[in-house]
């Protein structure tokens, strides 16, 4: 049980680009979803707190403009990098908490690559 | 600033060994733990958890232990295995929010 799944895996695009990274719990429903960030070697960085019907929550130095989320439904929620450039280049992780749970389960990830 | 800490990025152990991870933190309002197994291009698997109330968790090979008054925890796996070959992160939990340790990867030897 558990299982978050994560689309696409892997994303290689040309500099301006916006991406969009889906997030969706499978078997349960997540009203918190989380956003990460993973740089090589490092530890994950919360980006922001995906909160099904309301706005989400950014960490501090997270520009919102940029990276924007939506969380429509109880099993979904997607972070859309608009305007992509190198330097956004990273691995993004999402995880959602099932309602009344603080366990996270996580996705499998994008790469996002930005040429 | 770094509030959950693995201050050992790797850890080499033979086969049938107990290996044991390390984890420090610095805030006091943390009230759950966890450590999650990750391999490569994956996303963090959860492993185990433990509330502060206790002091220790078992689950099969895997033991967790909690000592509030220094902020740390440990992760003990026995016996090890090939496929316990990963990075493990910590993390402590304040309300909602998780904060990670930077990771430790175990490599057991055949």
């Amino acid at each position: 049980g558990a299982v978050v799944s994560q689309h696409p895996s892997r994303v290689i695009c040309k500099s301006g680009t916006s991406v969009k990274i889906e997030c969706r719990s499978l078997d349960f429903q997540a009203t918190t979803m989380f956003w990460y960030r993973q740089f090589p070697k490092q530890s994950l960085m919360l980006m922001a707190t995906s909160n099904e019907g309301s706005k989400a929550t950014y960490e501090q130095g997270v520009e919102k403009d940029k990276f924007l989320i939506n969380h429509a439904s109880l099993t979904l929620s997607t972070l859309t990098v608009t305007s992509a450039h190198p330097e956004d280049s990273s691995f993004y992780i999402c995880s959602a908490r099932e309602v009344g749970g603080v366990t996270q389960h996580f996705g499998d990830g994008t790469r996002l690559s930005i040429l | 600033d770094q509030q959950v800490k693995q201050n050992s990025p790797s850890l080499s152990v033979q086969e049938g060994r107990i290996s044991i991870l390390n984890c420090d933190y610095t805030n006091s309002m943390f009230d759950y733990f966890l450590w999650y197994k990750k391999y490569p291009a994956e996303g963090p698997t959860f492993l185990i958890s433990i509330s502060s109330i206790k002091d220790k968790n078992e689950d099969g090979r895997f033991t967790v232990f909690l000592n509030k008054s220094a902020k740390h925890l440990s992760l003990h796996i026995v016996p090890s295995q090939p496929g316990d070959s990963a990075v493990y992160f910590c993390a402590a939990s304040d309300d909602y929010k998780l904060s990670f340790g930077a990771g430790t990867t175990v490599t057991v030897r055949a």
